[in-house]
């Protein structure tokens, strides 16, 4: 199976700046790699599908990019409600991996 | 309001057994593959299971093989989760979590139900 490795483990980013996490798959899953957020609690939530779409409600401050083994997901002007765990997640094999997740504290 | 609700879980000695359910609302229930995903304490998400909208076919990461079953009943929107043989590192918060594509082998998860925590432990 796929193995997706997640980087850093934790950032710590300040409100308004940018925050840049990293996906990387342990062979190509071309551009199936979607991004969940997942708040303390709660269930995750798909933030990025395709790589790079935003689900529906997504605000566009979350962007995606990347294809075959290495992804990004940039959060840009992080708001409070940004600070969860984001984990990555590919479809493009059976079966579906996700990532350890990276973890987005207040700085 | 498309929903997903777990129930079922709780604290089960090693060996036991426990029955996890999924009530569905506000989408054709029989047109996708639902999964149960859980989450360890501290850990990442790992799907456990898998079941095509028919029942006809199912899925079982090697962690829970012969020890898991996945039912569903589309005449009750409601899907399963037998968990026989349990052990401590079975404990975990379990989510239902829906495809969010008909007709898929691996897509991604559009809803996921609040979970339900089962904990292992003597």
């Amino acid at each position: 199976e796929i193995v997706m490795t997640q980087s850093p483990a934790t950032l710590s980013v300040s409100p308004g700046e940018r925050a840049i996490l990293s996906c990387r798959a342990s062979q190509s899953v071309s551009s199936k790699l979607a991004w969940y957020q997942q708040k303390p609690g709660q269930a995750p939530r798909l933030l990025i599908y395709g790589a790079s779409t935003r689900a529906t409600g997504i605000p566009a401050r979350f962007s995606g990019s990347g294809s075959g083994t290495e992804f990004t997901l940039t959060i840009n002007s992080l708001q409070s409600e940004d600070f969860a765990v984001y984990h990555c997640q590919q479809y493009n094999n059976w079966p579906v991996t996700f990532g350890q997740g990276t973890k987005v504290e207040i700085k | 309001e498309v929903q997903l609700l777990e129930s079922g879980g709780g604290l089960v000695q090693p060996g036991g057994s426990l029955r996890l359910s999924c009530a569905a609302s506000g989408f054709t229930f029989s047109s996708y593959v639902m999964n149960w995903v859980r989450q360890a304490p501290g850990k990442g998400l790992e799907r456990v299971s898998g079941i095509i909208g028919s029942g006809g076919s199912t899925y079982y990461a090697d962690s829970v093989k012969g020890r898991f079953t996945i039912s569903r009943d589309n005449s009750k929107n409601t899907l399963w989760l037998q968990m026989n043989s349990l052990r401590a590192d079975d404990t975990a918060i379990y989510y239902c979590a829906k495809f969010s594509a008909t007709e898929s082998t691996t897509d991604t998860f559009d809803i996921w139900g609040q979970g339900t925590t089962v904990t292992v432990s003597s």
